[in-house]
């Protein structure tokens, strides 16, 4: 059982560059989301979804995209890309929602660095 | 602004030592997670709390749930190595679709 599959491990880009960090989850969860971690920030949302077809914005989203056609994929993209954007980001996934206390289930992370 | 302080932010004990993580807020949550994460992986959930006041005991590790549901503890019993990582609380707050995590603790045990 693969679980919540992210990709790339590791990326480099130069300021201004685009991509897309995908996110791949084999649990038929509803609720996906994107964090980023920075050393003494723990982890801040950018962006999560419900469902298919339905996203919305968390604590840090400017800068990224995200869109979910299909239950199993989340991607984030990154439109122009800034050294802020240096960080580790995580891809997690929850069974119908995290509103009643649900586990969220964790990628292992995609290191990004913009140069 | 960070919803959830975590005290301290770095611990370094000798194995068999007993500690403390502390998790504070402002707010009120309707439940509260704990996740550990070890180097390069993603956090993974050990315990949710959900009643003010709640102890939950997961072998030497030792969870409380503040009577106002605004803060949390993480007691760890005679240390082991194994249990190096980060520690991670997580809060959401009532009708929330999202978890909003706390600022990290780093453990390091050392044998």
């Amino acid at each position: 059982n693969a679980g919540v599959t992210q990709t790339p491990k590791f990326q480099v880009l130069k300021t201004g560059q685009s991509m897309t960090l995908q996110c791949a989850q084999d649990m038929n969860h509803e609720y996906m989301s994107w964090y980023r971690q920075d050393p003494g920030m723990g982890l801040r949302l950018i962006h999560y979804s419900v469902g298919a077809g339905i996203t919305d914005q968390g604590e840090v989203p400017n800068g990224y995209n995200v869109s979910r056609s299909t239950t199993e994929d989340f991607p984030l993209r990154l439109l122009s890309a800034a050294p802020s954007q240096t960080s580790v980001y995580f891809c997690a996934s929850s069974y119908a929602g995290t509103r009643w206390g649900g586990e969220l289930f964790f990628g292992e992370g995609s290191r990004l660095t913009v140069l | 602004t960070q919803l959830l302080e975590q005290s301290p932010q770095f611990l370094s004990i000798q194995e068999g030592e007993n500690l403390t993580v502390y998790c504070n807020s402002s707010s009120v949550f309707s439940s509260l997670q704990w996740y550990r994460q070890e180097p390069g992986e993603g956090p993974v959930l050990l315990v949710t709390v959900v009643t003010g006041g709640e102890v939950k005991k997961l072998k030497r590790l030792t969870f409380q749930f503040g009577d106002a549901r605004k803060d949390s503890s993480l007691h760890i019993t005679a240390a082991q190595p194994g249990d190096t990582g980060l520690y991670l609380c997580a809060g959401r707050q009532t009708g929330a679709n999202n978890l909003f995590f706390g600022t990290g603790t780093r453990l390091t045990v050392i044998p």
